[in-house]
């Protein structure tokens, strides 16, 4: 079956440029997270998405950062007036979150973005 | 102090070698347990997962936790070329994925 897929696989992009990354979550799973992953860094937890509920943006390093879910499906994240430091790979996850079991994300292959 | 600590290797091994992969943490509170397997270029997938302390085994994998000690490891047997990746830990107080923290990952090569 599909996983999850996110567009573009690559960006690059000038400092102060606006960008748009994409996430294709696993049909039916509505929980929904985006993570930063910088070289020797953890997984940076961003923002997270379940269902309708109001998402949980905790995560969001600047206000330069936002993400939308439209539909309970399809999420894309957006990184207004880009700076060198948010090169990064981004990677998004979905889980369908079963009660009393064990919450299992999987991942998309990530989108590699270049801040030049 | 980072909240999880991993040696971020490179680690070479030839094949067929026993791999010892390991992090600390210093929230006593964790319960979940993770070990996650990244290709290069790939995201992340989950190899194993434990909750509380103890060990788990599948396969040629076996999931250690000392909760006493704030130690978690994973231990790969019979190493082969195709463990080569980089292998993330990851705990969290919960089950809520928005609450898991990650290690930066061991880079790991199994040379034939």
């Amino acid at each position: 079956g599909a996983g999850v897929s996110q567009s573009p696989s690559n960006k690059v992009t000038e400092k102060g440029k606006d960008v748009e990354l994409r996430c294709d979550p696993i049909s039916g799973h509505t929980a929904l997270y985006w993570y930063r992953q910088s070289l020797g860094q953890g997984l940076e937890f961003l923002i997270y998405f379940q269902g309708n509920s109001a998402p949980d943006k905790s995560g969001l390093p600047s206000d330069r950062f936002s993400a939308e879910r439209t539909g309970g499906s399809v999420s894309t994240l957006t990184i207004q007036r880009t700076q060198q430091e948010d090169s990064a790979v981004y990677l998004c996850a979905s889980s369908h979150l079963p009660s009393g079991s064990y919450n299992e994300q999987f991942f998309g292959p990530g989108t590699r973005l270049t801040v030049l | 102090q980072k909240e999880v600590e991993q040696d971020p290797g490179p680690l070479s091994v030839p094949e067929g070698a026993i791999v010892s992969l390991n992090c600390t943490y210093s929230n006593s509170a964790f319960q979940y347990f993770m070990w996650y397997r990244q290709y290069s270029r790939k995201g992340p997938e989950l190899l194993m997962y434990t909750y509380s302390s103890g060990n788990k085994e599948d396969g040629r994998f076996t999931a250690q936790v000392d909760k006493s000690s704030k130690y978690i490891s994973l231990f790969i047997r019979d190493s082969q070329p195709s463990d080569s990746a980089t292998y993330l830990c990851a705990m969290s107080l919960d089950n809520y994925g928005q609450n898991f923290v990650f290690g930066p990952g061991t880079r790991l090569s199994v040379l034939p």
